[in-house]
């Protein structure tokens, strides 16, 4: 079936410092990708749409300089978190849609296990 | 713009009972899909059933129904023979089928979903 790798599971970093996401599609292109953020016993937030080849459109009040996101190629977008502060701790998950919808069933948006991102 | 309201922030349900979860939504759109999501301790979002507009019955994954009144915007699931597995957070969501494969999903606040043994 559809797998939407997602790494790290976890991180803890020093406040200042930038971390990296990485969201990729191991067995199907998505040309769109979704990054999500989510606070303790909340909603999906959704931040921004990855697009492939482009840039990304952010949702109101995302800061985009902040929450740098790089679709480079098919299978794989970017979240980095630069300048990271403890407000910034939560969990994010990113998705990923079948482009050419060659998944097992009719969904083709299928989610990561999520990053939980704790700075100090 | 389309909203999603989960006015139930927690159930409880006797395992092997029958619980329902409750779900509306708003929207002007007439093409538009559905869905409820489990997310378990995990954190895994976990898709367990998906509606289309369109289609006037109401979708069944096993244990798992909907039932879609479209006139009234509402969207409630219901889980039969409720298993310890099923704890879980659960979340109704909306995609517009306006737009193509930018179409973002919009989510309820969720109903967290306890089973007793």
């Amino acid at each position: 079936g559809a797998v939407v790798s997602q790494h790290p599971s976890w991180v803890i970093c020093k406040s200042g410092t930038s971390v990296k996401i990485e969201c990729r599609s191991l067995d199907f292109q998505a040309t769109t990708m979704f990054w999500y953020r989510q606070f303790p016993k909340q909603s999906l937030m959704l931040m921004a749409t990855s697009n492939e080849g482009s840039k990304a459109t952010y949702e109101q009040g995302v800061e985009k300089d902040k929450f740098l996101i790089n679709h480079a190629s098919l299978t794989l977008s970017t979240l980095t978190v630069t300048s990271a502060h403890p407000e910034d701790s939560s969990f994010y998950i990113c998705s990923a849609r079948d482009t050419l919808g060659q998944g097992p069933t009719n969904e083709k948006l299928f989610f990561g296990s999520g990053t939980q991102l704790s700075v100090l | 713009a389309q909203t999603v309201t989960q006015s139930q922030p927690e159930m409880s349900v006797q395992e092997a009972e029958t619980v329902t979860l409750s779900c509306t939504y708003d929207t002007s759109e007439s093409d538009y899909y559905l869905f409820w999501y489990k997310q378990p301790p995990s954190r895994q979002m976990i898709l367990v059933i998906r509606q289309e507009a369109y289609k006037q019955q109401n979708a069944t994954e096993n244990r798992f129904s909907v039932n879609f009144q479209k006139a009234a915007k509402s969207f409630s699931l219901k889980i039969s023979d409720s298993q310890l597995g099923d704890a879980a957070m659960y979340f109704c969501a909306y995609r517009s089928d306006y737009g193509g494969a930018t179409n973002k999903l919009i989510f309820g606040t969720g109903t967290l979903l306890a089973v007793q043994p």
